[in-house]
């Protein structure tokens, strides 16, 4: 079974500043899929990034980036120039890129819950 | 753009009573998945399903069931509340089988047990 781990239960930036979210995972799978997603006061889970463990790109989404390592099993997000908006809890989870059974369940960590200081 | 679609938005139960969640897809959208997340915790997979039928089942409770109709919207029907159900659940869309790696979730629907 896949598990991910987020090691900062909270962390804070200063409006406009960088700050970056870590995320390791263990899997025995060599191909995959790795996501970063806000969950906002509202509750809404919103999906911020999407990183293929096939490509060796990293990902990035306007201000948001990702460093994907894979023989570390390391998938951070950096987010650029922070706004007050992206105050929320941010998750990473992962999901298996093949499935017999056909399902494609994503699995979380327990989230980092980033604040922003105006 | 069509988002995903749940109802009831909130619920308060009293324990040992029965809730039914709906869950109404993006259109086109085959594959259903649902997920629980308890208060201060992260969402845990329930159970998925593909063309109305069970794809993967995780960690529900045998008091819970759910199912998918010909329309693709899927219900959640948990009985024997207890106090330890109260959560928020998600339910989540994706197309081909999910082999689209992106699913959609909706609002979630929150679920009181007193």
């Amino acid at each position: 079974a896949q598990t991910v781990t987020q090691s900062q239960p909270e962390m804070s930036v200063q409006e406009a500043e960088t700050v970056t979210l870590s995320c390791t995972y263990d899997t025995s799978e060599s191909d995959y899929y790795l996501f970063w997603y806000k969950q906002p006061p509202s509750r809404q889970m919103i999906l911020v990034i999407r990183q293929e463990a096939y490509k060796q790109q990293n990902a990035t989404e306007n201000r948001f980036s990702v460093n994907f390592q894979k023989a570390a099993k390391s998938f951070s997000l950096k987010i650029s120039d922070s706004q007050l908006g992206d105050a929320a809890m941010y998750f990473c989870a992962y999901r298996s890129l093949y499935s017999g059974a056909g399902s494609y369940q994503l699995t979380f960590g327990k989230g980092t819950k980033l604040s922003v200081i105006p | 753009a069509a988002g995903v679609i749940q109802s009831p938005r909130h619920l308060i139960k009293e324990k040992r009573e029965t809730a039914t969640l709906k869950c109404y897809p993006i259109p086109r959208h085959d594959t259903v998945y649902w997920y629980q997340q308890g208060p201060g915790q992260d969402p845990q997979f329930l159970i998925s399903f593909y063309e109305k039928m069970q794809s993967d089942k995780g960690s529900i409770p045998d008091r819970f069931s759910a199912q998918q109709f010909s329309d693709y919207h899927s219900e959640l029907n948990m009985s024997s509340l207890e106090l330890g159900d109260s959560a928020l659940y998600f339910c989540a869309s994706s197309a081909s089988g999910g082999a689209s790696y992106e699913q959609y979730f909706g609002p979630g629907t929150r679920l009181t047990v007193t």
